[in-house]
């Protein structure tokens, strides 16, 4: 089964719109890490939000869990040309070491 | 800010040939771990190391595929005798504990086989 699913695989929005991603998993997990990453670089680690939590904010960043739909969201107001990257969830499960299982990836372009 | 470094960005070998990638975790990071993303596709777990010894390893992490914490700071994967499919970007990644704690990522080395 696959873990850790995002949607739309694919966004396009204009400069200053709000982006949401969302992100399902079909096991339990301990926490569960969104990051970016640019083209063909490194993996930027944006917030990790463990599952006994709902919501967090960070900067222009806000995420969601809802473990009773197996689902997270990724929110960025205000999005800049710079937010233009491909960004994946990743979850762990409990007794997995922090073994990182990732999604596909949501393609964002941010239009100026 | 601290980070994860890899070297070399970009490694071509030959089919055949052994490979060295190197990383240099996070000063105060215990766990390490590698992954690798074949171009397109998801980012796939390979190894996780711990205490100077694997804790976890995936199928793809066959007997070709060896790491070692030779130092205090560095952390290598070795591939034996690479192959065409093991062109990939190959990342390394620190802790600082396990479970509920942020990976880091450093940005990885981009190896081609040919």
């Amino acid at each position: 089964s696959q873990q850790g699913e995002e949607d739309p695989q694919a966004l396009s929005i204009q400069e200053g719109e709000n982006a949401t991603m969302n992100c399902s998993y079909k096991t339990s997990i301990n926490n569960l890490q969104w990051y970016r990453q640019n083209s063909g670089r490194g993996l930027v680690h944006l917030i990790l939000i463990r599952s006994n939590e709902r919501e967090k904010h960070s900067g222009r960043l806000r995420v969601t869990l809802d473990t009773s739909k197996k689902s997270s969201s990724l929110l960025i107001t205000a999005s800049r040309a710079a937010d233009t990257a491909s960004y994946f969830c990743a979850t762990d499960r409990a007794g997995a070491n922090s073994k990182l299982t990732f999604g596909k990836g949501i393609t964002l372009s941010v239009r100026p | 800010e601290p980070e994860v470094t890899q070297t070399p960005s970009h490694q071509v070998t030959q089919m055949g040939q052994e490979v060295i990638l190197r990383c240099v975790p996070i000063s105060n990071h215990l766990y390490f771990y590698w992954y690798r993303q074949i171009l397109g596709q998801k980012v796939e777990f390979l190894v996780s190391f711990y205490n100077n010894e694997i804790s976890e390893k995936s199928e793809i992490f066959d007997d070709q595929f060896s790491v070692e914490r030779p130092d205090g700071s560095n952390f290598t994967l070795k591939i034996r005798s690479t192959k065409l499919e093991d062109s990939a970007m190959y990342f390394c990644a620190s802790s600082e504990a396990t479970g509920g704690t942020e990976a880091f990522f450093g940005q990885g080395t981009r190896l081609t086989v040919v």
